[in-house]
């Protein structure tokens, strides 16, 4: 069975820029979650998808970062402007229905921006 | 706002030693899990623990979930290189319409060999 893939792995930007990260959930996985973590921390959540709907973006700072996931399965999370302290590892994960939400996640996304 | 607070934030050991890593808040969680997290990679579910006072073992690993479903703990016996990682410990609670997976703040465990 395929895992969660992502990408790119790596991306360097400058401050104001825009960048666009993509993932790819497990086959058959409803719950989708994209999360932000700074080094050596745990992962802070930055939404939740179900299927193609939002159950939780209460931590998303919506005034530069959307995320969509169009048609159930892929998605996009896409930070405009980027600042300096968005400079974090950018996750996703998936998990399916009737577990006790145990992710699966993908490899990560290292974003620095300059 | 619910916290998971873990302890220590860093330990480096020797092959060979013992250690246990904590995970504790004052907020009630339905069921547990513990994550490791190796450099460049994304977490990997190690265990969940559901029932409070469960134990459960995963070779050299022994994982307990609180009586309160309060807090947990991870203890290793004879640390290896390869349990070199960063460990995380995540809570699980009913928020309404849905389930919500809290994270810890993490324990960076290094093994010398």
């Amino acid at each position: 069975e395929a895992g969660v893939a992502q990408s790119p792995r790596y991306k360097i930007i400058e401050k104001r820029q825009s960048v666009a990260f993509w993932c790819n959930p497990i086959s058959g996985h409803a719950t989708l979650y994209w999360y932000q973590q700074i080094l050596g921390q745990g992962p802070k959540l930055l939404i939740q998808f179900q299927n193609n709907g939002v159950v939780d973006d209460s931590q998303l700072p919506k005034d530069r970062f959307s995320a969509e996931r169009l048609k159930g399965v892929d998605s996009t999370l896409k930070i405009q402007p980027a600042k300096l302290e968005d400079s974090a590892v950018y996750l996703c994960a998936s998990s399916s229905e009737g577990s006790y939400n145990e992710q699966f996640f993908g490899p990560g996304t290292r974003l620095t921006v300059l | 706002t619910q916290l998971l607070e873990q302890s220590p934030q860093f330990l480096s050991i020797q092959e060979g030693e013992n250690l246990t890593v904590y995970c504790n808040s004052s907020s009630v969680f339905s069921s547990l899990q513990w994550y490791r997290q190796e450099p460049g990679e994304g977490p990997v579910l190690l265990v969940t623990v559901v029932t409070g006072g469960e134990v459960k073992k995963l070779k050299r690993l022994t994982f307990q979930f609180g009586d309160a479903r309060k807090d947990s703990s991870l203890h290793i016996t004879a640390a290896q290189p390869g349990d070199t990682g960063l460990y995380l410990c995540a809570g699980l609670t009913y928020g309404g319409a849905t389930n919500k997976l809290i994270f810890g703040t993490g324990t960076l465990l290094a093994v010398q060999p």
